[in-house]
């Protein structure tokens, strides 16, 4: 079946680190990846997407591209900000028998520290 | 902007009884989407809906029922609460047929059964 493997954390780290959060998806076809962030005592919300391998989705200094060979599609942010704290969720969307289905990761917390 | 509107955000229920989560979107999107999320478990997909009228078991479906009132409503009701029900539940949309678009989340609701 098709599935979402993050690690697992919490990943802590200090204002301007590098940060690489890890994910990797099992899938039939050709799946969209999708990172969403959970900020606390919200719902998600869409980070940055990719609809076909090789393309690099970005948005707000983050990164992540569909690596349709490893089967990844790793996050990654140059200098961390204490604001990106946070739930980060990896996701594949695909038909299933005509609909489509959502799935995600078990997510990943982040913490910056100042 | 409201996007996907979801009442109540916090239900405390007694074992055994019956409440119905409420959610609307005004984004005309076809289909929505009931998800529960819990500690190191990411999200699972308890129901959807493709469609006005149509309803498909997700995941996790048993003690749950949903009702697809209208396009933008799509309501999530706990006949006989158990504790095994206490978790966040989110509604989300997205445009049906579109599958590498995102979908839109609810801020949750957040459940606990005594």
């Amino acid at each position: 079946g098709n599935s979402v493997t993050q690690m697992e954390g919490p990943v802590t780290l200090s204002e301007e680190a590098f940060l690489t959060i890890n994910c990797t998806y099992t899938a039939t076809g050709y799946p969209s990846l999708f990172w969403y962030v959970q900020y606390p005592g919200e719902g998600l919300q869409l980070l940055l997407k990719a609809t076909k391998a090789d393309d690099k989705g970005s948005n707000k200094g983050f990164e992540a591209t569909y690596r349709k060979e490893t089967t990844s599609f790793h996050l990654e942010k140059g200098s961390v900000q204490v604001s990106d704290s946070a739930v980060y969720f990896c996701a594949l969307s695909y038909m299933d028998t005509g609909r489509r289905a959502l799935t995600f990761g078990s997510g990943t917390r982040l913490q910056v520290q100042p | 902007n409201a996007g996907v509107t979801q009442t109540p955000k916090f239900q405390v229920l007694k074992t055994g009884q019956s409440m119905t989560l409420q959610c609307a979107q005004d984004m005309n999107h076809n289909s929505m989407y009931w998800y529960r999320q819990d500690p190191g478990m990411g999200l699972r997909l308890i129901y959807y809906s493709a469609s006005e009228g149509t309803t498909d078991k997700g995941e996790v479906p048993n003690g749950y029922n949903v009702s697809r009132l209208n396009k933008r409503e799509f309501s999530l009701r706990l006949e006989s609460a158990a504790p095994s029900q206490t978790s966040v539940y989110f509604c989300a949309s997205s445009q049906q047929g579109a599958w590498n678009t995102e979908a839109f989340f609810g801020q949750g609701t957040r459940l606990t059964v005594v």
